[in-house]
């Protein structure tokens, strides 16, 4: 019953190098996510996915990529790091919506960086 | 635009009391969804209540209760007889119908000393 998992679970960065946050789900969810949480602020999407092959940006984009070629996998790429980009970052995954619905999000268990 | 609001930044009680966390929300949409996660001190996220707009009954679960009022845009949790493994930061969070993405308050960190 692994649930959503993300590796690494803590990661010290050097500004302008590069990292990939690696994310996997085993529930057979269509969405994902990508969320960032600074200290004293609530969690801020960053990249989702509503399937394989298909993202989109959420509020805060600048500084990441994402590309999703199975269902399972959802990895964040950074490219040259920034000290802004120090966070905590979640992962998250859902069914999605069907007819109106909403479904809960399920998160992995967060990657801290920081950038130095 | 959407937007969550927990005013109350920390939140301290002692063992046993209750404690009410305020949550109010804005959205322009008839149908959204309301979200309460807990983060203990672990650091994972912990789902614990959807609600959709359309139905404001209160709900129950142990002593988690939730009052959700449309009137006022407001979505509280009270935790009855509170104990010390209730610390962590909550949070309230909003999504639209059509979508799963959350908006998310800025947390209410509660302390629950023995």
């Amino acid at each position: 019953n692994a649930g959503v998992t993300q590796t690494p679970k803590f990661r010290i960065l050097k500004i302008g190098q590069s990292m990939t946050l690696q994310c996997t789900q085993d529930m057979n969810h269509n969405y994902m996510y990508w969320y960032r949480q600074d200290p004293g602020m609530g969690l801020k999407l960053i990249y989702y996915s509503v399937g394989a092959g298909i993202t989109d940006k959420g509020e805060v984009p600048n500084g990441y990529n994402v590309s999703r070629s199975t269902t399972e996998d959802f990895p964040l790429r950074l490219e040259l790091a920034a000290p802004s980009q120090t966070s905590v970052y979640f992962c998250a995954s859902s069914y999605g919506p069907g007819q109106g619905r909403s479904t809960e999000a399920f998160f992995g268990q967060g990657t801290r960086l920081t950038v130095v | 635009a959407q937007k969550v609001t927990q005013a109350q930044t920390e939140i301290s009680v002692v063992e046993k009391e209750d404690v009410t966390l305020d949550c109010v929300y804005e959205t322009r949409d008839t149908t959204y969804y309301l979200f309460w996660y807990k983060q203990p001190p672990s650091g994972e996220l912990v789902f614990l209540i959807r609600r959709n707009s359309f139905d404001e009954q209160n709900e129950i679960s142990g002593r988690y209760s939730w009052n959700f009022q449309k009137s006022t845009s407001s979505f509280n949790f009270t935790i009855t007889a509170s104990q010390v493994v209730d610390s962590a930061v909550y949070f309230c969070a909003l999504s639209e119908a059509g979508t799963d993405k959350l908006i998310f308050g800025t947390g209410t960190r509660l302390q629950v000393f023995p």
